[in-house]
């Protein structure tokens, strides 16, 4: 069974500092990583997607993935107050993708 | 920018009845998936389709289900005898690439709030 795993949070971060997420992951395999963000009540809006080792720069957003780890990251810097939402990770599987949990992040103002 | 479109965004229904939720994936997209979400809970994967038929299934797509492509826009999934234990909401999605493959972004839509009562 391939899991994907984070801490579900809640994260409290100050509004202006980093944010930092992070996800592990079963399949060695895996090649495709996203991450979704989810408003409450909402369905998921892609953030970012990564797919080579290192890290990908999106604005205030940035994803790490270490293979050799089987560890996927997203920072957000300068964090707003609209940042508050659940992060969700996601790996590749078979046709499909797999999901985690979701971290719960919460920028304090 | 093109998005994926889900209907209704609220369906309620009795326990035993048949729902019948629609999307409209983006429109040269070729991969089509169904998920769900229970409240609380993770997105699930239920179903994968390509080229008019199913690629994939989880274990939750049992018989109850099923999925179709009835023209050349929609795709919809069909519950039947629906349970309580089924209300969720439902995402549909839709990507242009295989998943796992470079490009296989998948873009949800707003998704379905089913509610069995």
């Amino acid at each position: 069974q391939k899991e994907v795993e984070q801490n579900s949070g809640p994260l409290s971060v100050p509004e202006g500092a980093i944010a930092s997420l992070n996800c592990t992951y079963s399949d060695r395999g895996s090649q495709s990583f996203f991450w979704y963000r989810q408003y409450s009540g909402k369905s998921p809006e892609l953030i970012m997607s990564i797919y080579s080792n290192g890290d990908k720069e999106d604005g205030r957003f940035t994803a790490q993935l270490n293979k050799a780890s089987q560890y996927v990251s997203l920072l957000i810097r300068d964090s707003q107050p609209s940042d508050s939402a659940t992060y969700l990770c996601a790996v590749n599987g078979d046709d499909k993708i797999i999901f985690g949990k979701g971290t719960r992040l919460h920028i304090l103002p | 920018e093109p998005e994926v479109t889900q209907t209704p965004s609220h369906q309620v229904t009795q326990m035993g009845q048949e729902v019948i939720l629609r999307c409209v994936p983006i429109s040269n997209h070729l991969y089509f998936y169904w998920y769900r979400q229970i409240l609380g809970q993770k997105v699930e994967f239920l179903v994968s389709f390509y080229n008019n038929e199913i690629s994939e299934k989880s274990e939750i797509f049992d018989d109850q289900f099923s999925v179709e492509r009835p023209d050349g826009s929609n795709f919809t999934l069909k519950i039947r005898s629906t349970k309580l234990e089924d209300s969720a909401m439902y995402f549909c999605a839709s990507s242009d690439e295989l998943a796992g493959a470079a490009g296989d972004t998948q873009y949800f839509g707003p998704g379905t709030r089913l509610t069995v009562l």
